[in-house]
């Protein structure tokens, strides 16, 4: 069964540097998402992107986020220069395009931020 | 905007017995509804969604839930646990937008015991 993969599964990084997760979405899919959770918080959308560009974006998804589908396989998130409060599991999820298909997950990445 | 309410942030319950995990939403306009699992150390999956239609919904591995509209209620069901369902459990909303961007509800650890 076709999955989404997350690379890597935990990234520890310092104050400041530059971070860049990885996603592969189920091929045929056509849009993306990034979500993040803070430990003990709610799972929050981050940005959604379809054709090459971002559909909507949250209050959260400030300048020092990007997002970028390189190859037309892999889809990355980069954090400019991390924060403490940085520091969540990442999901990344896909859906084919049919009307309102079904969101598939990937298993995170945990960004450690110190 | 939209808000999702999983009051018990933990559940516990003896296996075969059966079990609810709620969820209540708020939203000025009409939402789609899931449920989404979290087994340890993987990502989310679906459950369950409410599009339109028959209120009562059947997902995977026996979990039902049904859609109230009067109580903006979309409770999870399971007339006989395991001890494989032990996971965490979100229900989460979605309106009709160019996204289809996921709302979170807080999530309500689910722990069967034998």
């Amino acid at each position: 069964e076709p999955e989404v993969t997350q690379t890597p599964s935990h990234q520890v990084t310092q104050m400041g540097q530059e971070v860049i997760l990885r996603c592969v979405p189920i091929s045929n899919h056509l849009y993306f998402y990034w979500y993040r959770q803070i430990l003990g918080q709610k799972v929050e959308f981050l940005v959604s992107f379809y054709n090459n560009e971002i559909s909507e974006k949250s209050e959260i998804f400030d300048d020092q986020f990007s997002v970028e589908r390189p190859d037309g396989s892999n889809f990355t998130l980069k954090i400019r220069s991390t924060k403490l409060e940085d520091s969540a599991m990442y999901f990344c999820a896909s859906r084919a395009g049919q009307f309102l298909g079904t969101q598939y997950f990937g298993p995170g990445t945990r960004l450690t931020v110190l | 905007a939209q808000s999702v309410t999983q009051l018990d942030s933990q559940v516990p319950v003896f296996e075969e017995a059966p079990v609810e995990l709620r969820c209540n939403y708020s939203s000025s306009v009409s939402v789609y509804l899931f449920w989404y699992v979290q087994y340890p150390n993987q990502g989310l999956q679906l459950l369950l969604k409410y599009l339109s239609g028959s209120t009562l919904v059947k997902g995977i591995n026996g979990f039902e839930a049904e859609f109230n509209k009067s109580q903006t209620s979309f409770h999870l069901r399971k007339p006989s646990v395991h001890i494989s369902d032990t996971a965490e459990y979100f229900c989460a909303v979605s309106r009709m937008d160019s996204s289809y961007k996921l709302i979170f509800g807080s999530g309500t650890r689910l722990l069967v015991r034998p």
